[in-house]
């Protein structure tokens, strides 16, 4: 079963708009940890915004906020006013394994972005 | 290291071939973890150090795949009779402990083709 599911492949957005990528994620463990990452086409990877399962309030960073629905096991990433250079591979992830020290992240398939003029 | 090192950026090789993808972690950072990214996904756990042990290797495909960290820095990860299906950008991480809010922070990767 897929631990961490993106369900959008592809998403259009216009310059200044917000947008919100989707991501749910399965586990059974009680503390984890969720991130986003941004893939732009130079391949790197850059560390957006982290969420932790016992934080009361939603992670913001700037632009970005996580939209954390623990209940539904959702932790949608939204980019507001977005720009062209947001452009990029956004993959969602998850720590799991806290509690009994395995530290594993798992990424989901990623949603590609695309900031139109 | 300012931050996370890997060479060869780019690897080309033929099929039944052995290649050797080095990671230099950022200093002092404990945990250590390689991962597979192939065109149009997300990256795919490997194996994950904490320090100079495998902690987790369950994400190796089978025993062509092998890593090491032998001082608990830099991190070898080696690929025997290298098979086209192989042919990935190998992505290496590392972290500096295992507090749950740990990022990750990647290098630039290591695109390895086999022909």
């Amino acid at each position: 079963a897929q631990k961490i599911t993106q369900t959008q492949p592809g998403m259009f957005v216009q310059e200044k708009e917000a947008v919100t990528l989707d991501c749910t994620y399965d586990t059974s463990d009680q503390s984890y940890g969720l991130f986003w990452y941004k893939q732009p086409s130079s391949g790197e990877m850059i560390f957006l915004i982290y969420q932790g399962s016992y934080d009361e309030q939603n992670a913001t960073e700037g632009r970005y906020s996580l939209n954390f629905q623990k209940a539904r096991k959702s932790a949608n990433l939204v980019i507001s006013a977005s720009q062209l250079g947001d452009s990029a591979m956004y993959f969602c992830a998850m720590r799991e394994g806290i509690t009994s020290g395995t530290y594993k992240y798992i990424f989901g398939t990623g949603t590609r972005l695309k900031v139109l003029a | 290291g300012a931050g996370v090192s890997q060479t060869p950026s780019n690897k080309v090789t033929e099929k039944g071939k052995y290649v050797e993808l080095r990671c230099d972690p950022i200093s002092g950072h404990t945990a250590l973890y390689w991962y597979r990214q192939s065109l149009g996904q997300g990256p795919e756990f490997l194996i994950y150090f904490q320090g100079t042990g495998a902690a987790d290797d369950s994400g190796l495909p089978n025993d062509r795949f092998f890593a090491v960290r032998p001082e608990g820095s830099v991190s070898t990860l080696k690929i025997q009779r290298t098979e086209r299906g192989d042919s990935a950008v190998y992505l290496c991480a590392s972290s500096s402990g295992s507090s749950g809010a740990n990022v990750l922070t990647f290098g630039a990767g290591s695109r390895l083709t086999v022909l």
